[in-house]
């Protein structure tokens, strides 16, 4: 069946490194993807989306690419900030789109 | 737009009492979903409505957990006999049912059961 395999956690980054959180997924026909945030305290925030291969998802400086070839959609920024201390999820929504699947989380820690 | 509203953002409860929570999706949204977030997973989804009708909860255990979503718009979501492994935070989310696109959540209930 569907599935979403990321990289565990925590990441522990200093502010301004580069950010990559892996992952992959496991679907029948062509998904869309997604990475979600979850701040301490709240609810899943929608980060960014691809729909269709080769697409890349973009938000507050995160990128994603869509990639059918390596069935992967990993998550990369720049330049960290503190404030993006979060857990990060991954996500697809399956061919019949009323199907959503998350990955365990990834708990990033940014450090000043 | 207003976003989904939650309520309670905090319950704590003894094993074997009943809790109940609310969700009160983004106007409009047909397809509404109730999750369990234990700490340190991902969601998990427990039960999806399209409008007022069941659409999949298959992973609903329903010898203690029932939901019902009101005139397809607001949802309540119980627990009867609560135990231990209920806790969590359950969060509900909604979207317009074409999950291409994401879906909205609240920001949950965080339920502990001592």
């Amino acid at each position: 069946g569907d599935s979403v395999t990321q990289m565990e956690g925590p990441v522990t980054l200093s502010e301004e490194a580069f950010l990559t959180i892996n992952c992959t997924y496991t679907a029948t026909g062509y998904p869309s993807l997604f990475w979600y945030v979850q701040y301490p305290g709240e609810g899943l925030q929608l980060l960014l989306k691809a729909t269709k291969a080769d697409d890349k998802g973009s938000n507050k400086g995160f990128e994603a690419t869509y990639r059918k070839e390596t069935t992967s959609f990993h998550l990369e920024k720049g330049s960290v900030q503190v404030s993006d201390s979060a857990v990060y999820f991954c996500a697809l929504s399956g061919y019949n789109f009323n199907k959503f699947y998350f990955g365990s989380g990834t708990k990033l820690n940014v450090k000043p | 737009e207003a976003g989904v509203a939650q309520s309670p953002r905090y319950k704590i409860i003894e094993k074997r009492q009943s809790v109940a929570f609310w969700c009160n999706p983004i106007s409009g949204h047909a397809t509404l979903y109730w999750y369990q977030q234990i700490l340190g997973q991902g969601p998990k989804l427990l039960i999806q409505f399209q409008n007022n009708g069941v659409v999949d909860d298959s992973q609903l255990p329903k010898d203690r957990f029932s939901a019902e979503r009101l005139k397809g718009v607001d949802s309540t979501l119980k627990i009867q006999p609560a135990k231990l492994e209920d806790s969590a935070v359950y969060l509900c989310a909604s979207s317009l049912g074409d999950e291409r696109y994401g879906y909205t959540f609240g920001s949950g209930t965080r339920l502990t059961v001592v």
